[in-house]
């Protein structure tokens, strides 16, 4: 089993610009979640989904997008990057929110 | 909203003293689950507690959830430099199906 997968893993944007950062994982399950980790700041949740078709916002939601059309995947969207954005990026996945998440690799972005 | 707070932010020891860190949170919590996370790393799952005043062992770590399930802490034993990381709590509270993740205690152990 690959776990949680993310893609990429490192970016560079220009500020303005759009991007989609990929989560899949194949542990079939109904929990997944998007944080961004800043320094001093811990894990903050931006959005997550207790299973496919359903969302909502976490903590930091604004100037992201997210949707759940299956199980597996849980991309996460910057419609407009701004430096403020500039981050890393985890996502994490579990049977069930109480259950212990587990988490990709993240993706370390850089906005410009 | 629901917030997680940890104290201290930063605690720099000597190998072989002990280590402890402290989870607070506004809300009454379900239950809370501790990580930790190697630099450069991601977090990886430690344990989890359910139960008002429960007390749960890992060889030198032993971890509390308060009675009123809004506070938790975490105590390390002699501390290995295998041990350095960021340590972080997270919960959930009230209705919401939202896990929160304390600001986390960043450890450094000298050799």
């Amino acid at each position: 089993n690959a776990g949680v997968t993310q893609t990429p893993k490192f970016q560079v944007l220009k500020t303005g610009q759009s991007m989609t950062l990929q989560c899949a994982q194949d542990m079939n399950h109904e929990y997944m979640s998007w944080y961004r980790q800043d320094p001093g700041m811990g894990l903050r949740l931006i959005h997550y989904s207790v299973g496919a078709g359903i969302t909502d916002q976490g903590e930091v939601p604004n100037g992201y997008n997210v949707s759940r059309s299956t199980t597996e995947d849980f991309p996460l969207r910057l419609l407009s990057a701004a430096p403020s954005q500039t981050s890393v990026y985890f996502c994490a996945s579990s049977y069930q929110g109480t259950q212990p998440q587990h988490f990709g690799d993240g993706t370390r972005l850089s906005i410009l | 909203g629901q917030q997680v707070m940890q104290i201290p932010q930063y605690q720099h020891v000597q190998e072989g003293e002990d280590f402890t860190t402290y989870c607070n949170s506004s809300t009454t919590l379900s239950n809370i689950q501790w990580y930790k996370q190697r630099p450069g790393g991601h977090p990886v799952f430690l344990i989890q507690l359910v139960k008002s005043g429960e007390v749960k062992k890992q060889k030198r770590l032993t971890f509390q959830f308060g009675e009123a399930k809004k506070n938790s802490s975490l105590h390390i034993t002699a501390t290995q430099t295998t041990d350095v990381g960021t340590y972080f709590c997270a919960g959930k509270g009230g209705a919401t199906n939202k896990l929160i993740f304390g600001t986390g205690t960043l450890l450094a152990v000298q050799p």
